[in-house]
């Protein structure tokens, strides 16, 4: 298994301007969400996904939009990035084992993006 | 929602002591307390958790400690080593809307020093 792969790895946008990071997972996990990442601050959730085609708001998904057409795939997009959006995105699934409930959460090794 | 303080931000050991950091949350519903390891340029790494029905938990040099009603939870690291310096993030996964997300504490950057 590749775990939680995400795509750029660092990207420089300007304000304005839109993209979408990219973020997938081979463990057939349902459980999906996105985070970013400010000094300081820790890991705050932006959106997450319950399932295919299931998707709700965490704390701060101002300016972020995302949808879950597969269970693999979970997109987070920038519609008119702005420099606030300066961050570390890190995406992450959930798995929950059947044996004892184990729960593990699985990151990815983020996108670091620059908005000037 | 849940909150979720974590303390102190930045603690430095040398090698061999013990490291503790501690956190507290808000929500009394809250019964799953993950503990994370992130190193620099990666991703957060699940290293230890442990549930609400449950007091203790140890896994070779760490052990997490859960008191429910101050509702506090603790990440112990004895004969630190070089290689634990990292950022650590405690998290309490609330009840709210059965999202099943935990909400993460500001982080610890542990550093040991040879």
């Amino acid at each position: 298994n590749a775990g939680v792969t995400q795509t750029p790895k660092f990207q420089v946008l300007k304000t304005g301007q839109s993209m979408t990071l990219q973020c997938a997972q081979d463990m057939n996990h349902e459980y999906m969400s996105w985070y970013r990442q400010d000094p300081g601050m820790g890991l705050r959730l932006i959106h997450y996904s319950v399932g295919a085609g299931i998707t709700d708001q965490g704390e701060v998904p101002n300016g972020y939009n995302v949808s879950r057409s597969t269970t693999e795939d979970f997109p987070l997009r920038l519609l008119s990035a702005a420099p606030s959006q300066t961050s570390v995105y890190f995406c992450a699934s959930r798995a929950v084992s059947q044996r004892n409930s184990q729960e593990t959460q699985y990151f990815g090794p983020g996108t670091r993006l620059l908005v000037l | 929602g849940e909150n979720v303080e974590q303390h102190p931000s930045t603690l430095s050991v040398q090698e061999g002591d013990s490291a503790v950091i501690k956190c507290t949350y808000s929500d009394s519903a809250s019964n799953y307390f993950p503990w994370y390891k992130q190193e620099l340029g990666k991703g957060p790494q699940l290293i230890i958790d442990i549930r609400s029905n449950v007091g203790e938990k140890k896994d070779q040099r760490i052990a997490v400690t859960l008191n429910k009603t101050a509702k506090h939870f603790s990440l112990h690291i004895t004969e630190t080593q070089p290689e634990d310096s990292a950022v650590y993030f405690c998290a309490a996964r609330g009840s709210s809307g059965g999202s099943y997300i935990p909400t993460f504490g500001r982080g610890t950057s542990l550093i040991v020093h040879p």
